[in-house]
């Protein structure tokens, strides 16, 4: 099985400030790697994802995250934070060969403040 | 619009009363999910069904049933409401290979 550590609950930041997001995650098989976003009284919406390929993904809204093997790690950053940007993120996992069954962290609720 | 629709969007329910939770996609995907979102635990499975006429067991089963009704429904049942029933429920869907969930605007379900 697979779980999803995202390591802050809460991120406070001010606007037009970077920001990351941390997730690690623990498998036992290779992975494919996930970023949900959610905004108040919403359903998730895909941010970004990881297959293959590239270890630096670029998704929407100006946020990327980068998959680092070796550190089981899967960060989102943003270079310059919008008032808009305030939401819950969610990271989650899902095993190559092990079916669509996702397994997803607890969240991280980012507060951008003006 | 194409994806996921929930319904109802909001419930209140007695401790005791049973209600159904509906969900249906139009994307012709074939597994469908229901997690449940409490403050500073995530998503949790609840059931999925990784294809039509078959549903599994996810983390958190116990409470809950479900049926796949047909490839584009797939409803979620609880026989007798709790309070620890108390959440936001959401269903989603996934094609088969890569691709990420789509999920349901959600139901926010008390029970009292």
């Amino acid at each position: 099985a697979q779980s999803v550590t995202q390591l802050d609950s809460q991120v406070p930041v001010f606007e037009e400030a970077p920001v990351e997001l941390r997730c690690n995650y623990s498998s036992s098989v290779s992975v494919y790697l996930f970023w949900y976003v959610q905004y108040p009284n919403q359903g998730l919406q895909l941010l970004l994802k990881y297959l293959s390929g590239s270890t630096l993904v670029k998704g929407i809204n100006g946020f990327e995250a980068e998959f680092n093997k070796s550190q089981t790690s899967f960060h989102l950053r943003k270079p310059s934070v919008h008032i808009s940007d305030t939401a819950e993120y969610f990271c989650a996992v899902r095993g190559t060969n092990t079916g669509n069954q996702f397994y997803f962290g607890t969240g991280t609720s980012l507060t951008v403040i003006p | 619009n194409a994806g996921v629709t929930q319904t109802p969007k909001f419930q209140v329910l007695k401790t005791g009363q049973s209600m159904t939770l509906q969900c249906a996609q139009d994307m012709n995907h074939n597994s469908m999910y229901w997690y449940r979102q409490d403050p500073g635990m995530g998503l949790r499975l609840i059931y999925y069904s990784a294809s039509e006429g078959t549903t599994d067991k996810g983390e958190v089963p116990n409470g809950y049933n479900v049926s796949r009704l047909n490839k584009r429904e797939f409803s979620l049942r609880l026989e007798s409401a709790a309070p620890s029933q108390t959440s936001v429920y959401f269903c989603a869907s996934s094609a088969q290979g890569n691709y990420g969930y789509t999920f349901g605007s959600g139901t926010r379900l008390t029970v009292v």
